[in-house]
């Protein structure tokens, strides 16, 4: 079983602050996807990382992918409340299968 | 609106009782996944099905089974129902192919057992 671990599992913070959400694992992933959920409602897919060091940004958000492919880190400037959510990734490997990690819970109080 | 369809959005039934989760995946999507979210949990992997084939089993439980029909619509189906169970179920789908494996998922059914 591949286990992603994501930390901090909580996170309050004020707006305008930075913060940095972290995906370990210790398997190799073809690709990592990171999704954000807002309570009661589905998760909505932000981005997927697949080659090894790769770098993504959407507007505030930074997404990074590890050298190994085995870890990945978001990276968000200025936090804003609608920034509150939860925060998933979820590992890719052939064959369309996954496995998501247990989440980030972010609190951005304004 | 992530192209996902899930019916009902909320279900409330007692203990004992069964009840079926449906959902239409996204249009050229293959592959459904189904999640069970207690309250403030991370998502619980169900099953995956591939083009009406049965992919990969997570953690279900035998009171609960799945299909995907021919038109690619996937049912879930709930039976001796716990107060347990009450939860958030998710579908998602994705192309089911290859190395990236975007989900996109459904609105989510409300079951609250009673």
């Amino acid at each position: 079983t591949q286990l992603l671990e994501q930390s901090p599992q909580f996170l309050s913070i004020q707006e305008g602050e930075n913060l940095t959400v972290y995906c370990n694992s210790s398997s190799v992933f073809s690709s990592l996807q990171w999704y954000r959920q807002e309570p009661g409602e589905g998760p909505v897919l932000l981005v997927t990382v697949v080659t090894g060091g790769e770098v993504k940004k959407l507007k505030r958000l930074t997404f990074q992918f590890g050298d190994a492919r085995k870890d990945s880190s978001l990276h968000i400037t200025a936090a804003q409340p609608g920034d509150t959510g939860l925060y998933l990734c979820a590992g890719a490997r052939n064959a369309g299968k996954s496995t998501f990690g247990d989440g980030t819970t972010l609190t951005v109080k304004p | 609106d992530s192209g996902v369809t899930q019916t009902p959005k909320h279900l409330i039934t007692a203990t004992g009782q069964r009840v079926t989760l449906r959902c239409s995946p996204r249009s050229g999507d293959l592959s459904v996944y189904w999640y069970q979210q207690s309250l403030d949990q991370g998502l619980q992997f169900l099953i995956q099905y591939y083009n009406g084939e049965e992919r990969a089993k997570g953690n279900i439980l035998e009171r609960f089974s799945a299909q995907q029909f021919p038109d690619l619509h996937s049912e879930l189906n709930l039976s001796s129902l716990e107060l347990g169970d009450s939860a958030l179920y998710f579908c998602a789908s994705s192309v089911g192919s290859g190395s990236v494996n975007e989900q996109f998922f459904g609105p989510g059914t409300r079951l609250t057992v009673l």
